[in-house]
């Protein structure tokens, strides 16, 4: 089976700090991973894809890694602020490319 | 939450009672998706479309049912409610580009149930 697994222990930091969480993957590398944000009582909420084929994306203060020999992605936050505190959920595509399977999410606190 | 809608957004039933949840968008995505998300188990799939009238079992699709009669509009049905089936229901639609697979999902903003 396409396992996902995330750190299922929240993440406190400290306001200003780089936040680095960690996606697992098991089996074949997919074509793709996503990262999602998701805050209480809310949706997920789309934030970054990487590609198989890339090894860092960055969109603002976000960068995510994809290291197919560790199959593992790392979500970084850069200069962390409190309203980044949420939820943040790894998914993969599967093989036929139909459905997404995401991971438990790491909660994120990030403090004043 | 833009685009997507679910209804009710709460919900408290009895054990053995039909319950039909809705999903409606005005993104004219043609596929939509059914995830419950339960603690220590996180986001699930259980059924999903990728046309008017086609769907497909997920994950945990077991005691649920699902219909598209509309692009628009995507019915999630526990025929015979269970305690197990206390959660959070998501629905969820992308716009995959030909032969790219899933591509991003965009989620509503969920239904609580409780089946007592």
């Amino acid at each position: 089976s396409q396992k996902i697994e995330q750190n299922s222990e929240a993440l406190n930091i400290q306001e200003g700090k780089t936040a680095t969480l960690t996606c697992n993957y098991t089996n074949y590398s997919p074509a793709y991973l996503q990262w999602y944000r998701q805050d209480p009582g809310r949706g997920p909420v789309f934030l970054l894809l990487i590609r198989e084929n890339e090894k860092e994306k960055r969109k603002e203060r976000l960068k995510v890694t994809f290291d197919t020999t560790l199959k593992q992605s790392l979500f970084h936050i850069t200069a962390s602020q409190p309203a980044d505190s949420a939820t943040y959920l790894c998914a993969r595509r599967n093989n036929a490319g139909n459905m997404l399977t995401f991971g438990g999410g790491t909660r994120l606190m990030v403090k004043p | 939450d833009a685009g997507i809608t679910q209804s009710p957004r709460h919900k408290v039933t009895e054990t053995g009672t039909p319950v039909t949840l809705r999903c409606h968008q005005t993104e004219n995505h043609r596929y939509m998706y059914w995830y419950r998300q339960d603690p220590g188990h996180g986001l699930r799939l259980i059924h999903y479309s990728y046309g008017v009238k086609d769907t497909d079992k997920g994950e945990v699709s077991d005691g649920y049912s699902v219909s598209r009669s509309k692009t628009e509009d995507f019915l999630l049905t526990l025929e015979s409610a269970t305690s197990s089936q206390t959660s959070v229901y998501f629905c969820a639609i992308s716009d995959p580009k030909q032969g790219q697979g899933v591509e991003t999902q965009y989620f509503g903003p969920g239904t609580r149930l409780l089946v007592l």
